[in-house]
């Protein structure tokens, strides 16, 4: 399984709190994503990253925030949590060279009550 | 726009029964097509094909790709219980290795 780990796992939070989650990978991989699914739309990506502090919006990034300071961490943040936002996250991972297959993390499930 | 497209929806079967997942795609520059396998937690890579009509076999598993038909399917022979998962196909959707997913097929297998 490729070296990846997410934190929490399992998190319940109140609206309008800030929410971080963490991906930690051991993979040396440059590109890391940040997915939610929810029953009914599948995956959908929120931001990716193709390098330390390079980022970019996925299809539903608004109220989202990413950072990625070491190649190993990618930071989701939620600003200020709403319900709508209740979901399984999940963090990918990717190498530069390959065939474009994504290796996932085991996944956070968020609850924003 | 590129998109990937699963069919059916949804399936269920008996234990032992043989099955076939489609996957079409309509991409403006074909990269290659992959498999996963999704249970209860994160989804599992299980195949990537760039060549048409070759196939590639992961025990029970196996898998197709014809470009001439911008489709894949994904087999499975002599099903079990434990095969019981959403199956997702995606293709690349750039340079910056994002990729498109289709919505998946679950799978559901009677014993």
């Amino acid at each position: 399984d490729a070296g990846i780990t997410q934190s929490p796992r399992h998190k319940v939070t109140e609206t309008g709190t800030p929410v971080t989650l963490r991906c930690h990978q051991t993979e040396n991989h440059r590109y890391m994503y940040w997915y939610r699914q929810d029953p009914g739309h599948g995956l959908r990506l929120i931001h990716y990253s193709y390098g330390v502090k390079d980022t970019d919006k996925g299809e539903v990034s608004d109220g989202y925030s990413v950072s990625r300071s070491k190649t190993e961490d990618f930071l989701l943040t939620l600003e200020s949590a709403t319900s709508s936002q209740t979901s399984v996250y999940f963090c990918a991972i990717s190498a530069l060279g390959g065939g474009y297959e994504q290796f996932f993390g085991p996944g956070t499930r968020l609850t924003v009550l | 726009e590129d998109k990937v497209v699963q069919s059916p929806l949804s399936l269920v079967v008996h234990e032992g029964d043989t099955v076939t997942l489609n996957c079409s795609y309509e991409v403006t520059n074909f990269r290659s097509l992959l498999w996963y396998k999704q249970e209860k937690k994160a989804p599992t890579f299980l195949f990537m094909l760039t060549s048409s009509g070759i196939e590639k076999k992961s025990g029970r598993l196996s898998s197709i790709l014809d470009k001439k038909e911008l489709s894949s399917i994904l087999n499975i022979t002599a099903t079990q219980t434990g095969d019981s998962a959403i199956y997702l196909c995606a293709h690349p959707r750039d340079s910056n290795y994002q990729l498109i997913w289709g919505a998946g097929t679950k799978l559901i297998i009677k014993p």
